[in-house]
């Protein structure tokens, strides 16, 4: 089974701290993406990447960046992290586009920004 | 941007009875995917169902079906003989047949009673 893990199930920081949240797959994909799930708003995209040192905007990048060194790995990163970016957090991997592929997703990082 | 629409932000049904949840969709493109994702209380996302725009058949898995609706841009899922572990948020998404992105709607949350 394909694995998407986030390295933290929840996490609370203060405002102004610099936030790192990792999210590692195991099975080679190529894409990789960062959600925002607050309710009422469902899923909203952060950032995404289709390949190593690449990453485009989605459609709230504002307050964040990412960085993907590895194929594996995708981090995003809240430079100084605000009350506001208190939300569910959840990475997802896939293969390339052209198949009728969904997500696989991580379990996703509660933070509370205090 | 595609947009995704779930009007019902909750919903209830009785242990084995049947239970219809809507999703309509605004996009210009003819080839496109249309997915129904479930996140139980463990936030872990799992992919229900999923439907090609250029197929006409409505997709089956097992107790979840859709009526997809294409002139109509409509995709709603229906669950039937509903069980206790159907009980989580369903969201609806969408994704375009040459791009990897998926927008998502709001999620809609399945109370079922037993």
């Amino acid at each position: 089974d394909v694995k998407v893990t986030q390295s933290s199930r929840y996490l609370v920081k203060r405002t102004g701290e610099k936030v790192f949240l990792e999210c590692v797959q195991d099975m080679d994909h190529e894409n990789m993406f960062w959600y925002r799930q607050d309710p009422g708003l469902g899923l909203r995209l952060i950032y995404f990447s289709y390949d190593v040192k690449m990453k485009e905007k989605g459609d709230i990048p504002e307050g964040y960046s990412v960085s993907r060194e590895k194929k594996e790995r995708f981090s995003l990163i809240l430079e100084s992290a605000s009350t506001n970016q208190t939300s569910m957090y959840l990475c997802a991997s896939s293969p390339p586009g052209g198949r009728p592929n969904g997500y696989t997703f991580g379990s996703g990082t509660r933070l509370t920004v205090v | 941007a595609q947009t995704v629409t779930q009007s019902q932000p909750e919903m209830s049904v009785q242990e084995a009875e049947t239970v219809t949840l809507s999703c309509t969709y605004d996009t210009s493109e003819s080839d496109y995917y249309l997915f129904w994702y479930k996140q139980p209380p463990s936030r872990q996302m799992i992919l229900v169902i999923r439907q090609e725009a250029y197929k006409q058949q409505n997709a089956t898995e097992n107790r979840f079906s859709v009526n997809f609706q294409k002139a109509a841009k409509s995709f709603s899922l229906k669950i039937s003989d509903s069980q206790l572990g159907d009980a989580a948020m369903y969201f609806c998404a969408y994704r375009s047949d040459n791009f990897n992105k998926f927008y998502f709607g709001s999620g809609t949350k399945l109370n079922v009673k037993p």
